[in-house]
């Protein structure tokens, strides 16, 4: 069974850093994306990140561009996710997915606010 | 950046059979943007139901299936349940970059 799980999410001054984990066990593809996508209250699922497996081929969405940096050391190590420059529309329930074929984690929650 | 338009909310009597759909601004839809359709219930994460336009996910009833209609994606829902009841997003992949649709509303009445 696929588990994915997000840590690290938190409250952070406007300006502050934050660096959220996905750990990824269980699967037996080879090849995918891992995916940051966020959700602030009462809105739809917005698009943040991707890497893929290998750790390689980061994109971002134009929102998060410079600001947020996702990587990851190698296929056993979690993605992370560096958030620095936070801003209050940035705060939202972040997810980590696995795509193909889409496994979800529960999501954390950051909150950026003085 | 391209923007997906989904029908806001749609209503299907329970036993019945809705279509949600998803067109993109940049043209018609292809197997090519990969699409994904998700299920989102209020207070949980989201679920995927369609990857890759058709292709089931193991926890996907079989009422539910993933089509090109047209020049949109498609999410058909056949003989809906009152725990069908839920949010539902459509995604694309466009050279590597994803872009997510506004959601449809599903009410099941």
């Amino acid at each position: 069974e696929v588990q994915v799980v997000e840590s690290g999410g938190g409250l952070v001054q406007p300006g502050g850093s934050l660096r959220l984990s996905c750990a990824v066990s269980g699967t037996s593809a080879t090849t995918y994306w891992v995916d940051w996508v966020r959700q602030a209250p009462g809105k739809g699922l917005v698009w943040v990140s991707r890497i893929h497996s290998d750790g390689r081929f980061a994109k971002y969405a134009d929102s998060v561009k410079g600001r947020f940096t996702i990587s990851r050391d190698n296929a056993k190590n979690p993605v992370y996710l560096q958030m620095d420059s936070l801003r209050a529309e940035d705060t939202a329930v972040y997810y980590c997915s696995i795509l193909p074929p889409g496994d979800w984690g529960q999501g954390t929650l950051v909150t950026v606010s003085s | 950046q391209a923007v997906l338009t989904q029908e806001p909310s749609l209503t299907v009597s329970p036993g019945g059979t809705v279509t949600l759909t998803c067109g993109s601004n940049t043209g018609a839809v292809t197997s090519g943007h990969y699409p994904y359709w998700f299920q989102q219930k209020p207070g949980q994460a989201p679920r995927t139901l369609i990857y890759d336009t058709t292709f089931k996910h193991s926890w996907t009833p079989a009422r539910f299936s993933g089509s090109l209609i047209g020049d949109k994606a498609a999410l058909t829902l056949s003989g809906a349940q009152p725990e069908d009841e839920a949010d539902y997003y459509c995604m694309f992949v466009y050279g590597g970059l994803v872009v997510f649709g506004g959601g449809t509303k599903l009410t099941v009445l």
